[in-house]
């Protein structure tokens, strides 16, 4: 089956500056790549998500990137603020939707004010 | 509040003994899911419905557990002979069955606390 790996498992910027959060996958087959995030006690959301037809996509100060050949796809936040502070879920999915989808370990992202 | 919604919030049980979650999802949702997540870790797979019926379970889901959905709209997740190791965080997540967004809307959890 899939297996979703992220990386950092923590990450601490400093307000204004840009926060990158990466994830690889095993199954070359999945196809719809979503992020959610989940801030203290609250449920996950998601964000922003790509398929794999696509090699970027932007959302304000939220983007994602995807590399099909290396298996790998990254968050990347620029103009931090505290209120971005939470927990980042990456996730990859075979069927082109959310049935199947396997998550990744989360990324607890700090912005120090 | 019209999102999905999962009762009870929290359950504190001894082990060995059986537990209920309940989820009620968004209204027009036809496909809910439940998922389990530990401390530290992202949500894991256990089941989907789509109306009623439990099309994909995972091998997470020993044969303690059971899910229903008997009229395509709440769904119950019921443990049996609840183990320590069952501690955790049960999702419920519903979704439209539109192929253009894959979009989980999960509701808060069910905490379950086994001593």
């Amino acid at each position: 089956g899939e297996n979703v790996e992220q990386h950092p498992s923590t990450l601490s910027v400093q307000e204004g500056d840009s926060a990158v959060i990466k994830c690889t996958y095993s199954d070359s087959a999945s196809n719809y790549f979503p992020w959610y995030k989940q801030e203290l006690g609250k449920r996950p959301q998601l964000i922003i998500d790509i398929r794999s037809n696509v090699g970027e996509k932007k959302d304000q100060r939220i983007a994602v990137t995807l590399n099909k050949t290396a298996k790998h796809f990254s968050l990347h936040i620029t103009e931090t603020q505290p209120e971005d502070s939470a927990v980042y879920f990456c996730a990859a999915s075979v069927s082109g939707s959310a049935r199947q989808l396997t998550f990744g370990s989360g990324t607890q992202l700090t912005v120090l004010p | 509040d019209t999102g999905v919604s999962q009762d009870p919030r929290h359950k504190i049980t001894k082990r060995g003994q059986n537990v209920t979650f309940r989820c009620d999802p968004i209204s027009e949702h036809n496909r809910l899911y439940w998922y389990r997540q530990t401390l530290g870790q992202g949500p894991e797979f256990l089941t989907y419905f789509q109306n009623e019926a439990q099309l994909e379970k995972s091998r997470l889901l020993s044969d303690r557990f059971s899910a229903e959905r008997p009229k395509g709209s709440f769904s119950t997740l019921e443990i049996q002979r609840t183990e320590q190791g069952d501690s955790a965080m049960y999702l419920c997540a519903s979704s439209l069955p539109n192929k253009n967004t894959g979009e989980l809307f999960f509701g808060e959890g069910s905490r379950l606390t086994v001593l």
